[in-house]
């Protein structure tokens, strides 16, 4: 079974710049969730869709940050503009429904100059 | 409003002997709780969870955590580390409404002494 894919793996941008990341699910996974990991510490939720509804994005910066799961699938987050502090790892994570064990991927690095 | 802390953000043995992650949560749910590794590059991995069943929990790779309420805590052991154990450990907490609110704690990286 293949696992969550995310794309790109490493990406380094300049403050004030915009940034999109993409994630694709397990096949079937009804629950997809971003995370944010700022190094040394551990992912926090940023937002959190069932199908294609958001159902948590209470920690997403909404003033620079944005999701869509437009067809219940794959998913991107975007961020405009960039800031120095939103140097992070982004993690993408799929369940089969809301009460289901996560499944990660392998994250996205970004590094904001 | 629930918490997790990991009382060691570092820990480090040697090869052959055990392991001990020790996590403490805080919750105003009966939680469920959960233990995930990230290898250096790699994916966050499931290695065990409680959901309220048996309160010893086996995982993969002889991992295994016991939950103990009167304690607040939900340490995880191994008897024999090995070294492709060093890794980051996270303990992670969510509430009764799972799907809300999945709560990691700061992490725990394992280094394993030849």
């Amino acid at each position: 079974e293949a696992g969550v894919a995310q794309s790109p793996r490493y990406k380094i941008i300049e403050k004030r710049q915009s940034v999109a990341f993409w994630c694709n699910p397990i096949s079937g996974h009804a629950t997809l969730y971003w995370y944010q990991q700022i190094l040394g510490q551990g992912p926090k939720l940023l937002i959190q869709f069932q199908n294609n509804g958001v159902v948590d994005d209470s920690q997403l910066p909404k003033d620079r940050f944005s999701a869509e799961r437009l067809k219940g699938v794959d998913s991107t987050l975007k961020i405009q503009p960039a800031k120095l502090e939103d140097s992070a790892v982004y993690l993408c994570a799929s369940s089969l429904g809301a009460e289901e064990t996560q499944y990660f991927g392998p994250g996205t690095r970004l590094l904001v100059l | 409003a629930q918490s997790v802390t990991q009382l060691d953000s570092h820990v480090s043995v040697s090869e052959g002997t055990p392991v001990l992650l020790r996590c403490n949560y805080s919750s105003s749910y009966s939680p469920s709780l959960f233990w995930y590794v990230q290898h250096p590059n790699k994916g966050l991995q499931l290695l065990l969870k409680y959901t309220s069943a048996a309160t010893l929990v086996k995982g993969i790779n002889g991992f295994e955590a016991e939950f103990k309420k009167s304690e607040t805590s939900f340490h995880l052991t191994k008897p024999s580390a090995h070294m492709s154990d060093a890794a980051e450990y996270f303990c992670v907490v969510t509430p009764d409404n799972y799907g809300q609110n999945f709560v990691f704690g700061p992490g725990t990286r394992l280094s394993v002494l030849p």
